[in-house]
């Protein structure tokens, strides 16, 4: 089966920029996804197609899948972004993986 | 506004079946694969199942084969997933969510809660 692995945790100042990565064997050859969750609320996505941000998501999210690792970016990181962040990828055409998760911080 | 709203879930006993639904809204039902998604308390997201536009062809993830059934009617706008042999693993928030060209999940609804307990 396809594994993806993604940091528990990441900590980042505000106004810094926060990096999460999630990785998998290839990843690259696929395409990757990313959703928030925040406390109490469903996930929402953030990042399709590895670097598409949907409408009304903010431009200080950005994306990218390259090698074995897909990365989520936060530029200027406020402290609304405290969130859970989720990678996910297709293993095949029919199954779905996510990564088990990151939780950010934002102090 | 595309809107999914879920219902059904609730406290069920070891061995013991539930059904839940999700109400569709906003968009064009009939022509996007759906998937339920669940989060188990405290944990990360699990996929558990996915619905062609029609209904004919359906995947699981293997803990769920044999016991859990996805189903929908596009008359009624709505997305079923039949569980039963439910397990104590099976505890979980139950997210309804739209597949978006085969790809993406967009938007998902607010979850339901089933709690398998004795």
């Amino acid at each position: 089966s396809y594994d993806l692995t993604q940091s528990p945790s990441v900590s980042v100042s505000p106004g810094q920029t926060a990096s999460i990565t999630c990785s998998g064997d290839k990843l690259g050859d696929k395409y990757a996804f990313w959703y928030q969750q925040k406390p109490g609320q469903s996930p929402v996505l953030l990042i399709y197609r590895d670097t598409k941000r949907p409408s009304g998501i903010p431009e200080r999210f950005s994306g990218s899948n390259s090698g074995n690792t897909a990365t989520l970016t936060i530029s200027g990181t406020q402290a609304m972004d405290e969130a859970d962040y989720y990678c996910q990828t297709w293993d095949s055409s029919t199954r779905v993986v996510f990564g088990g998760g990151t939780k950010l911080t934002v102090l | 506004e595309v809107q999914l709203v879920e219902s059904g879930g609730g406290l069920v006993q070891p061995g013991g079946s539930l059904r839940l639904s999700c109400a569709a809204s906003g968009f064009i039902f009939s022509t996007f694969w759906m998937s339920w998604i669940r989060q188990a308390p405290g944990k990360g997201l699990e996929w558990v199942a996915n619905i062609k536009v029609d209904g004919s062809d359906k995947h699981y993830v293997d803990s769920v084969k044999g016991r859990f059934s996805i189903s929908r009617d596009n008359a009624q706008n709505s997305l079923n997933l039949h569980m039963n042999n439910l397990r104590a693993e099976d505890t979980a928030v139950y997210y309804c969510a739209r597949l978006v060209d085969g790809n993406w999940f967009d938007p998902w609804g607010q979850g339901t809660l089933v709690t398998v307990s004795s």
